[in-house]
């Protein structure tokens, strides 16, 4: 069974620019949750999808959004980057998602870089 | 919102010694997992206690979940480079929510 997809692997932009990361869940997996990590703030949690409907958000900015599709896929997409944002973005699928009973199976993220 | 502790930050060791995590929180829980992450890579999951009290063993690593259910400890007896990373605990609460704690890093001078 393939693991979890995410893409790019590596991402550089500027202020300003917006981004847009992809992420595949393990098949028959219908959540996803995505996370920034940080050396200084640790993992934190952005937000997690279940069945194409986002089911719990954290405490990041309307700049941060996700949505996820049909087929369990999702993305999310920062918009006017800031220095700040740069970051391991890590993205998790399980089978009922948080809180459920199901571990998280994790990507390898995708390491932005704002310049 | 719930909160887990995680203790301590660091954790620098000779190989050989033994090494122990814990994660507390004031709000009992309904399971905990835990995970670890290599440097460079991507957290793993380890296992998932439920039940109150439940104590769990994977070669040298030993997991415990307190009688509260409000915390949680990750032993390793007689450490090897290779358990160099992050160890994190993950809880479960209500409404769907996952509350991560900071982690433990563990270094191992061989």
């Amino acid at each position: 069974k393939a693991g979890v997809t995410q893409t790019p692997r590596y991402l550089i932009k500027t202020r300003g620019q917006q981004v847009t990361l992809s992420c595949s869940p393990i098949s028959g997996h219908r959540s996803v949750s995505w996370y920034q990590q940080t050396p200084g703030q640790g993992l934190q949690f952005l937000f997690e999808y279940f069945s194409e409907t986002q089911r719990n958000k954290g405490n990041f900015p309307g700049r941060f959004s996700g949505r996820q599709f049909s087929n369990s896929r999702s993305e999310m997409n920062v918009s006017t980057l800031e220095l700040g944002d740069s970051a391991l973005y890590l993205c998790a699928s399980s089978l009922d998602g948080q809180g459920g009973n199901s571990p998280l199976h994790f990507g390898n993220g995708t390491r932005l870089t704002v310049t | 919102g719930q909160q887990v502790m995680q203790i301590p930050q660091y954790q620098h060791v000779q190989e050989g010694e033994d090494f122990t995590t814990y994660c507390n929180s004031s709000t009992t829980l309904s399971n905990i997992q835990w995970y670890k992450q290599r440097p460079g890579g991507h957290p793993v999951f380890l296992i998932q206690l439920v039940k109150s009290g439940e104590v769990k063993k994977q070669k040298r690593l030993t997991f415990q979940f307190g009688e509260a259910k409000k915390n949680s400890s990750l032993h390793i007896t007689a450490t090897q480079t290779t358990d160099v990373g992050t160890y994190f605990c993950v809880s479960g609460g209500s409404n769907y929510k996952l509350t991560f704690g900071k982690g433990t890093l563990l270094t191992v001078n061989p």
